[in-house]
């Protein structure tokens, strides 16, 4: 069965300081992998998606992930964190024509200090 | 604005009732799904359709609730006789099938449903 763990729930980080959120997967075939960003009363919001390929994907807002299949991870990174970035983040994964389906981690909170 | 829309974004009855939330999809999308989340943890798919048929339904769904979408357009979700676990935020997503094996899901903002 297909799971996500992302092991940090609450990760805090000082403005303009690098951003590493880790995302480890299970699932017995290539996966399709994804970040999302959720802020208070908003919906969830597509960062970026891995399907194959080069296994750093860009993605939005100047956040990038790395596809390391050896580790079965997708962890989500940002060089430079702004304040706006303050959300909770979670790592999902999806099956090949299965209808699009999407398996959720539990969350990592990011809280930024000034 | 033409992204995903629910109603009511926040729904509190006692314990027993029945409750029903809509989504309105964007427009042009084919899929809809219905996903669950609780406090602290992620969203935890419930549901999907494409068009009017309902694909796939989660064992999280019981016999309690029922998801149409009748026309292939707008859907509900209705819980029969809430029960306070049913507490969470309810979820709806769409998106347009396409060739790639995958499609990106477009999320609501939720209902947040309270039972007392």
């Amino acid at each position: 069965a297909q799971s996500v763990t992302q092991p940090d729930i609450h990760i805090t980080v000082s403005e303009g300081a690098s951003l590493e959120l880790r995302c480890n997967y299970s699932y017995g075939a290539t996966p399709y992998l994804f970040w999302y960003v959720q802020s208070p009363g908003q919906g969830l919001q597509l960062l970026l998606k891995y399907f194959s390929g080069d296994t750093l994907v860009q993605g939005i807002k100047g956040f990038e992930a790395e596809f390391k299949r050896s580790q079965s991870s997708f962890n989500l990174r940002k060089p430079s964190v702004h304040w706006s970035d303050a959300a909770e983040y979670f790592c999902a994964v999806g099956a090949y024509n299965q209808g699009g389906k999407l398996i959720f981690g539990q969350g990592t909170e990011l809280s930024v200090k000034p | 604005d033409t992204g995903v829309s629910q109603d009511p974004r926040h729904k509190i009855t006692k314990r027993g009732q029945n409750v029903t939330f809509r989504c309105d999809p964007i427009s042009e999308h084919n899929r809809l799904y219905w996903y669950r989340q609780t406090l602290g943890q992620g969203p935890e798919f419930l549901t999907y359709f494409q068009n009017e048929a309902q694909l796939e339904k989660s064992r999280l769904l019981s016999d309690r609730f029922s998801a149409e979408r009748p026309k292939g357009s707008f859907s509900t979700l209705e819980i029969q006789r809430t029960e306070q676990g049913d507490s969470a935020m309810y979820l709806c997503a769409s998106s347009l099938a396409g060739t790639s094996g995958w499609d990106e899901q477009f999320f609501g903002p939720g209902t947040r449903l309270t039972v007392l």
